[in-house]
Parts: C-alpha cells; structure tokens; sequence
C-alpha cells in the first residue's frame, strides 16, 4: 500500500532551468512532509520539508509546494544546477507517528 | 561530529545465513529508525528503537527479523536465514533524544548497509 506516490521515476532538465519534482500522497492524516536527496552509494539527506499548516516553503533555490485539497506537494528548483544531480524522495509522516513513509523518488539529471 | 554510521557497507551472505548489521547513532541522538529500500522501491519504515527499548516494531518482518538498541554500542538489525528476497539496502537514521520524528530536519540517515544473498 503505497501512500506516497512519485509516478515519474526520472526527469531531465537543462542547466539554469527549473526543475520541478511532483509527489501524490493519499492519507489525509499526514501533517508533515519532507523532500530529501540522495546520491549513489549514500544515505539520503534532508533537504527541505513544509508543515501541513503552510502551502509553500522556500529555502534558496528549494521551494516546497503543498496543495492539501489535492493531496499533491511538488518540489521546485531554480536554477538547476548540474549538482542538484540526483533521487529525489517525497516523505510524509502523521503528528502523532514514529516513521516517515517514502515514495519511490524521483532520478533528476541537470545536463550541463 | 561524525555522522550516523553503519557497517558493513556491503554484505554478503548465503541463503540460511545470518546477516548483523550495525548502527551507531550521531552524537547525542538516542533514537534509531531502521529503513529498507528493495530493488525500485522507496524506502520502507521497519523499527524504532531508544536505548534498550523497541518503541514501533510495525514495519518489521514477523520472522527472522529482530532489532536492538543496547545501553552500550550500536543498534544492530539482525535476520536469519536469510533469503534471496532480503536482498536491498538497509538504512539507519538517528534522531535526538527530545522524541520522536522532526519535521524541521528529519532524520540523519547513514549511508546504508547492502546486503546481498547469494
């Protein structure tokens, strides 16, 4: 049961562009969300995250998108650089809850 | 400040083997959260452990599986017998000890372990 949902397993962007992520979840329970990067071989790393309470988080290039009625989040990356190279998971968790729950992630290649 | 760290980065092992995976938590962090990504899957929740305490075993295979968090050392993430199907990439993250989950900085996750069955 899958109730965090990435539907595109890659997207290619061009160097200097915007780069946008999109991640589906299907429980209404979930009140937190966060977006984290990983790179082959490592573990993932925060990168940036949004309380249900909010619609929209920036941190530098980083803009986090929260659209509860649609139960949709997108992560927003301007510009792309060749770095940002890399998966990109969606996570969501419930106030009450000790997990996170993932998605698939998203593989972002920057070409140069 | 050395991050969350796990050993072996990769494993082998046979079928019916036993397979120990290690966990030492970042630096003043008491809480360990175990994950698995299998082949083109995300990462799937397995426990949650404080020191000398399972908190949320709810993601955990029913058998083979078993995780501690002694008073000393690290979390260890055992299974027996392993098989083929265990086969991905465990990993462990660490929070502090004010309790559970972050939102402002989720968890710091190691660079996994990954265990191969042959």
């Amino acid at each position: 049961d899958q109730q965090v949902k990435q539907n595109s397993p890659s997207l290619s962007v061009q160097e200097g562009r915007i780069s946008i992520l999109n991640c589906d979840y299907t429980n209404s329970m979930f009140d937190y969300f966060l977006w984290y990067k990983k790179y082959p071989a490592e573990g993932p790393t925060f990168l940036i995250s949004i309380s249900s309470i909010k619609d929209k988080n920036e941190d530098g290039r980083f803009t986090v998108f929260l659209n509860k009625s649609a139960k949709h989040l997108s992560l927003h990356i301007v510009p792309s650089q060749p770095g940002d190279s890399a998966v990109y998971f969606c996570a969501a968790s419930k106030n009450t809850g000790n997990q996170f729950y993932f998605g698939t992630g998203t593989s972002l290649t920057v070409i140069p | 400040n050395a991050g969350v760290m796990q050993n072996p980065r990769h494993l082998v092992r046979r079928r019916g083997q036993e397979a120990r995976l290690r966990c030492s938590p970042m630096k003043g962090h008491s809480h360990v959260y175990w994950y698995r990504q299998l082949p083109e899957e995300g990462l799937k929740f397995m426990v949650y452990l404080q020191k000398e305490n399972i908190i949320d075993e709810s993601g955990m295979p029913k058998e083979r599986f078993s995780a501690e968090f002694p008073k000393e050392g690290p979390s260890i993430l055992r299974i027996q017998q392993v098989v083929r199907g265990d086969s991905a990439a465990y990993f462990c993250a660490s929070s502090p000890g004010q309790g559970g989950i972050s939102v402002d900085y989720g968890y710091t996750f190691g660079s996994g372990t990954r265990l191969t069955v042959v």
